[in-house]
């Protein structure tokens, strides 16, 4: 069975900028998670989507926004990037999010 | 204060010793509680997950729940230089709440 994948690995992008990244879950998995992984603050939750819905989100800005697709697949969109997005932005897909969730290996975004 | 504490470490222990990792949490809704290793460039890998007090033992791995002192623990037996990644405990709440609140995360070094 396929992992979660997540395109593309590596972005450097330029303040003020915006960007999307991709996420395609485990087959049959319904629910779809992103983190923010930093070194101060650790994994912290964006948002999850559910059949297409987001039924739980984080407390980052606006600028963070997320959709998922009717085949599960999931993107997520940062506008207007600042310095301080700069991180490892993880997937994760589950057919129960509370207890397993299996995570993509990521997309190091470089804001600069 | 954060939701959950976990010590960052870095913990060095020599192969073969028992290996203790711990976190602590303050939210009493926190019901299921996990466990996953993140080596360096890759993302979390689900270890293992328990729901409410108790023991769970997987191989060498056997985590703990203590809900009563909101304190969770890992325990690795014969530990291995595999074993060397970053140890993240994650924690979920009831209905209606899907995400996970991570602690830092401990970096564990095994020497051999």
């Amino acid at each position: 069975k396929a992992g979660v994948t997540q395109t593309p690995r590596y972005l450097i992008k330029t303040r003020g900028q915006q960007v999307t990244l991709s996420c395609s879950p485990i087959s049959g998995h319904r629910s779809v998670s992103w983190y923010q992984q930093t070194p101060g603050q650790g994994l912290q939750f964006l948002f999850e989507y559910f059949s297409e819905t987001q039924r739980n989100k984080g407390n980052f800005p606006g600028r963070f926004s997320g959709r998922q697709f009717s085949n599960s697949r999931s993107e997520m969109n940062v506008s207007t990037l600042e310095l301080g997005d700069s991180a490892l932005y993880l997937c994760a897909s589950s057919q129960n999010p509370k207890t397993e969730a299996f995570f993509g290996q990521g997309t190091r975004l470089t804001v600069v | 204060q954060k939701e959950v504490e976990q010590d960052p470490g870095p913990l060095s222990v020599p192969e073969g010793a028992i290996v203790s990792l711990n976190c602590t949490y303050s939210n009493s809704a926190f019901q299921y509680f996990m466990w996953y290793r993140q080596y360096s460039r890759k993302g979390p890998e689900l270890l293992m997950y328990t729901y409410s007090s108790g023991n769970k033992e997987d191989g060498r791995f056997t985590a703990q729940v203590d809900k009563s002192s909101k304190y969770i623990s890992l325990f690795i037996r014969d530990s291995q230089p595999s074993d060397s990644a970053t140890y993240l405990c994650a924690m979920s709440g009831g209905f209606g709440n899907e995400k996970l609140t991570f602690g830092t995360g401990t970096r564990l070094t095994i020497i051999p």
